[in-house]
C-alpha cells in the first residue's frame, strides 16, 4: 500500500523567506501528485498537479517538482506571506489497483510577519 | 455550479441517530469522492463513484456507512446509528474523470461537512 509522509509537520518561517515543503511516498508507479493547501476549518483548496511524466509545474510564488525515482516532491515556496499561512498537503495518485488518492498528514506552515 | 457545495456545514447529533450529508459536485464532473477527516488525522478515504460504474465502496468503515449518487450527479452519504468516533469533517472532491479513465485526475474539494455525536 502506498504510504505518504510529509516532514517537517510545522514549520514556521519569519515573512520574506524562501522554503521547501517535502513530501515522500514509498511506490514510484504513480499516475500524479497533487500539492493542495487547507485553512483552518475549511477544505483543500488545489495549487499544483504534477502528471507522472511532467518533472515540474509552477504557479506565480509556487513551484512544485517530482522524482518519481526517489519518491519525491518538494513544493517550493518563494518570498513567503503571512497569507500563506496554512496546512500543505500533498496527494498521490496510484496508476492501477486503486481509485483514491493517498494523503499525507500535512505540514502546517506559519509565516510571521 | 462554480465549486462542490456540501451541506450542511455543522450537524450536531445525538449517538444512535442517523445523518446524511450532501455534495453537489461541479457540474460536468463524472468523477466523485468522500474522505473523512478526523482531528489531527490525514485524510482516510471512503468511497469513489465513477460515471455510471459500480461505485469503489472499499474504504467505507462499517456497515452504518452507505453512500449513493443519483443521476451522476448529487451524492448522499448516509451514516447509521451514528457513534462519537464518526465525529469528523466529512470532504467531497469531484473531478472531470478518474485518473483510471485516462484524464488528469485533479480534484476539487468542498468546504466540508462537520459532524459532532454527542
Amino acid at each position: 500500500k502506498q504510504e505518504v509522509t510529509q516532514i517537517p509537520a510545522a514549520l514556521s518561517v519569519p515573512e520574506g523567506e524562501n522554503l521547501v515543503l517535502n513530501c515522500s511516498f514509498t511506490d514510484s508507479a504513480i499516475y500524479n501528485l497533487q500539492w493542495f493547501r487547507q485553512d483552518p476549518g475549511k477544505g483543500l483548496t488545489s495549487l499544483l498537479l504534477i502528471q507522472s511524466s511532467q518533472r515540474e509545474q509552477t504557479s506565480g510564488r509556487l513551484n512544485a517538482s517530482l522524482d518519481k525515482s526517489s519518491g519525491r516532491s518538494t513544493l517550493y515556496i518563494a518570498a513567503s506571506q503571512p497569507g500563506d499561512s496554512a496546512t500543505y498537503l500533498c496527494a498521490v495518485g496510484p496508476y492501477s489497483g486503486a481509485n483514491n488518492l493517498f494523503f499525507g498528514t500535512g505540514t502546517r506552515l506559519t509565516v510571521i510577519p | 455550479g462554480a465549486g462542490v457545495s456540501q451541506s450542511p456545514s455543522n450537524k450536531v447529533t445525538e449517538k444512535g441517530k442517523d445523518v446524511e450529508l450532501r455534495c453537489d459536485p461541479i457540474s460536468g464532473h463524472t468523477a466523485l469522492y468522500w474522505y473523512r477527516q478526523s482531528l489531527g488525522q490525514g485524510l482516510e478515504f471512503l468511497i469513489y463513484f465513477q460515471g455510471n460504474s459500480a461505485p469503489d465502496k472499499s474504504g467505507l468503515p462499517s456497515d452504518r456507512f452507505s453512500a449513493e449518487r443519483t443521476g451522476g450527479s448529487v451524492s448522499t452519504l448516509t451514516i447509521q446509528r451514528t457513534q462519537q468516533e464518526d465525529s469528523a469533517v466529512y470532504l467531497c472532491a469531484s473531478s472531470s474523470d478518474g485518473a483510471l479513465a485516462g484524464g488528469t485526475g485533479e480534484l476539487f474539494f468542498g468546504e466540508g461537512s462537520r459532524l459532532t455525536v454527542l
